[in-house]
């Protein structure tokens, strides 16, 4: 399975936007780059989805660079809710439920 | 809508025992998979299932074992409890077409003592 990089931490400010980054540079040309949620006490949450494009909805966006190396999950106004460890997952598009977790990114957000 | 749910919330055992832990996916969710979250492994894939069969399993003993029923309720089964079997399990289910996101239940919490 290609692997996902990303920072252990991360801080930011509420009511600030927050970009939490994510390097795949072994993706494949059929992966989809999947971001997910931890929330404390809580099972991982979907927050959004791409395969090329920049994609957008009511939770964030995400950014997807050109070559596809890497991507940025774009949060465009963190409140303390946010505060959750974001995992980044790149998956085959068979609708196969095998996700590889890395370590994820922990957020916190600063009031 | 409800979403997925698990039984039991946590769980206490000691080592030798077995376990039977429950998920109810989301209705009209046909494929259900289980992960093992631990401090030291993070999330690690369990199984997945589909119509009733295993359609993929995870690098874990036969010690674990899972089953899907016909109203694609689950079970996972763990015999011969050891001390590092603690951890949260969790159940996630997904419509089944093609990248339609995981829904995750809150897990239940084994504790092996």
């Amino acid at each position: 399975d290609a692997k996902t990089t990303q920072p252990n931490s991360m801080e930011s400010n509420e009511e600030e936007p927050v970009h939490l980054p994510c390097n795949h540079s072994t993706i494949s040309g059929t992966d989809y780059i999947h971001w997910y949620r931890q929330l404390p006490s809580q099972g991982p949450e979907y927050v959004i989805h791409g395969l090329t494009s920049n994609v957008n909805n009511r939770m964030a966006s995400l950014a997807i660079a050109e070559d596809r190396k890497s991507s940025t999950l774009i949060l465009h106004r963190a409140t303390l809710r946010d505060a959750a460890v974001y995992y980044c997952i790149l998956r085959k598009d068979q609708g196969a439920q095998k996700l590889v977790f890395g370590q994820g990114t922990r957020l916190t957000i600063n009031p | 809508k409800a979403g997925v749910t698990q039984t039991p919330r946590y769980l206490i055992k000691t080592r030798g025992q077995q376990v039977t832990l429950s998920c109810s996916p989301i209705s009209g969710h046909r494929s259900v998979s289980w992960y093992q979250q631990t401090p030291g492994q993070g999330l690690q894939f369990l199984f997945e299932y589909f119509s009733e069969t295993q359609r993929n399993k995870g690098n874990f003993p036969g010690r674990f074992s899972g089953r899907q029923f016909s109203n694609s309720r689950s079970e996972m089964n763990v015999s011969t409890l050891e001390l590092g079997d603690s951890a949260l399990y969790l159940c996630a289910s997904s419509r089944d077409v093609g990248n339609s996101p995981l829904h995750f239940g809150n897990g239940t919490r084994l504790t092996v003592t």
